[in-house]
């Protein structure tokens, strides 16, 4: 299994600001994803995130909204640019390696005022 | 593509009631079936998985088959208790590793 810190663990951030949500995770893994949890639904894949090169995006989401940052297989960042209302939210960080199920952080939540 | 359809809720019972979340998905392949709680507060946990056709999964009471012919991973538990109360996920993975996919979520509250 893996243990995964995810910090903060919760944030109230004005509107226009960014706020950068970091993922360290006990061991070496594969792939590391970030996901959003709207208010009432189910979790949004975000964007995986890869080692070393740009993090691969789902349709909706754009990098100059969602920087991702992977220096090394055991830490990712996740910024929300420009925070908006809209951004509140769930943001969980989720990691696996291959032929394991995946494993999630605590969770981020983001109130936008 | 991809896709878990859950059944929606929430989902309110008497304590010791007999449990059944239906899951139906898609997918290309053979893929992972998963399901996830999510306690008041806390993050997702593994609840249960199955990786292959006619495999259960099982865990604190809770079982789910792996159907491939009605594409489905019903959760069911034969005596709910109040502990129970959250939020289950269906999640599939089409490959090891990869990402996953989620339904909806269901809310369970048991009551005594």
């Amino acid at each position: 299994s893996a243990v995964i810190s995810q910090k903060p663990s919760r944030d109230i951030c004005q509107r226009g600001t960014s706020l950068t949500i970091q993922c360290q995770v006990d061991s070496q893994v594969t792939m590391m994803f970030w996901y959003r949890q709207q208010p009432g639904q189910s979790l949004t894949l975000i964007a995986t995130a890869n080692q070393g090169s740009e993090a691969t995006y789902e349709s909706g989401f754009v990098i100059d909204k969602f920087p991702i940052s992977r220096p090394n297989l055991t830490f990712s960042t996740l910024t929300v640019s420009n925070m908006s209302p809209e951004d509140s939210s769930i943001y969980l960080c989720s990691v696996a390696s291959v032929g394991t199920e995946a494993f999630f952080g605590q969770g981020t939540r983001l109130t936008v005022v | 593509g991809n896709s878990v359809t859950q059944m929606e809720g929430p989902v309110t019972l008497s304590e010791e009631a007999f449990l059944t979340i239906n899951c139906t998905y898609t997918a290309t392949g053979y893929p992972s079936l998963f399901w996830y709680v999510q306690y008041p507060g806390e993050g997702l946990q593994l609840l249960l998985k199955a990786t292959k056709a006619d495999d259960k999964g099982s865990n604190k009471g809770f079982e789910a088959t792996y159907r491939k012919e009605t594409t489905s991973f019903h959760l069911e538990k034969g005596s709910v208790q109040v502990s129970d109360s959250a939020v289950y996920f269906c999640a599939l993975s089409d490959r090891p590793g990869n990402q996953f996919y989620f339904g909806t979520g269901t809310s369970l509250t048991v009551i005594p």
